[in-house]
């Protein structure tokens, strides 16, 4: 089975601070990991997403992420936060192929950006 | 432009009354899902379907239905069986494949009164 633990439901940084948004997954075999994001009242947005291949993934908006095994860790990164980054942001995880395959979703993480 | 359409996009229904919400894509993608979103629980999936005239449950399918019979199309209809139903209602499409991504719709408000 799988399933993704985003720790806090709440984050909120200074405009131009660091953004660090935690996601740990549990899986018996190898991921296919994404994050999305979420504007108020709108449908999701993909952020960036891990397949295989090279473990720090850059996404849009300044984003990227960093697949790290050992940890079973995937968080969301950007050097410097904007007003526009403001939202709920989603880690989710696949590992099934087939008539099994389907997206398992974290909580959610809500972004705020102090100006 | 491709993309996914829900509509509409706020809906309100009495207590005990069947409601079915639209979902239609243009992207040419075999496999179609439906999330609820409830505050602080993220998405969860009621049902997905990765071929015409095929679908699955999903981790919370109780008291809602699907069909699926064409491709860019799949409508779920929220019975009165459904105890909650109240929530944010997402449709989604994708390639089928493990890596790739979903693609949402904009989101339909249900609110039962």
């Amino acid at each position: 089975a799988q399933s993704v633990t985003q720790l806090g439901s709440h984050v909120s940084v200074s405009e131009g601070a660091l953004v660090l948004l935690r996601c740990n997954y549990s899986s018996s075999v190898p991921p296919y990991l994404f994050w999305y994001v979420q504007y108020p009242n709108q449908g999701l947005q993909l952020l960036l997403k891990y397949t295989t291949g090279a473990t720090l993934v850059k996404g849009i908006n300044g984003f990227e992420a960093e697949f790290k095994k050992s940890e079973t860790s995937f968080h969301l990164t950007k050097p410097s936060a904007h007003m526009s980054d403001a939202a709920e942001y989603f880690c989710a995880v696949k590992t099934e192929a087939g008539a099994n395959s389907k997206l398992t979703f974290g909580k959610g993480i809500t972004l705020s950006v102090r100006p | 432009d491709g993309g996914i359409t829900q509509s509409p996009k706020y809906l309100f229904r009495k207590e005990g009354q069947n409601v079915t919400l639209s979902c239609e894509q243009n992207l040419n993608h075999d496999a179609m899902y439906w999330y609820r979103q409830d505050p602080g629980q993220g998405l969860r999936l009621i049902y997905y379907s990765q071929i015409v005239n095929d679908f699955q449950k999903g981790d919370i399918a109780e008291g809602y239905s699907v069909s699926r019979e064409k491709k860019e199309s799949f409508p779920l209809t929220v019975t009165s069986a459904q105890k909650n139903p109240t929530a944010f209602y997402l449709c989604a499409s994708s390639i089928r494949g493990l890596a790739n991504e979903q693609f949402f719709g904009p989101g339909t408000r249900l609110t039962v009164l």
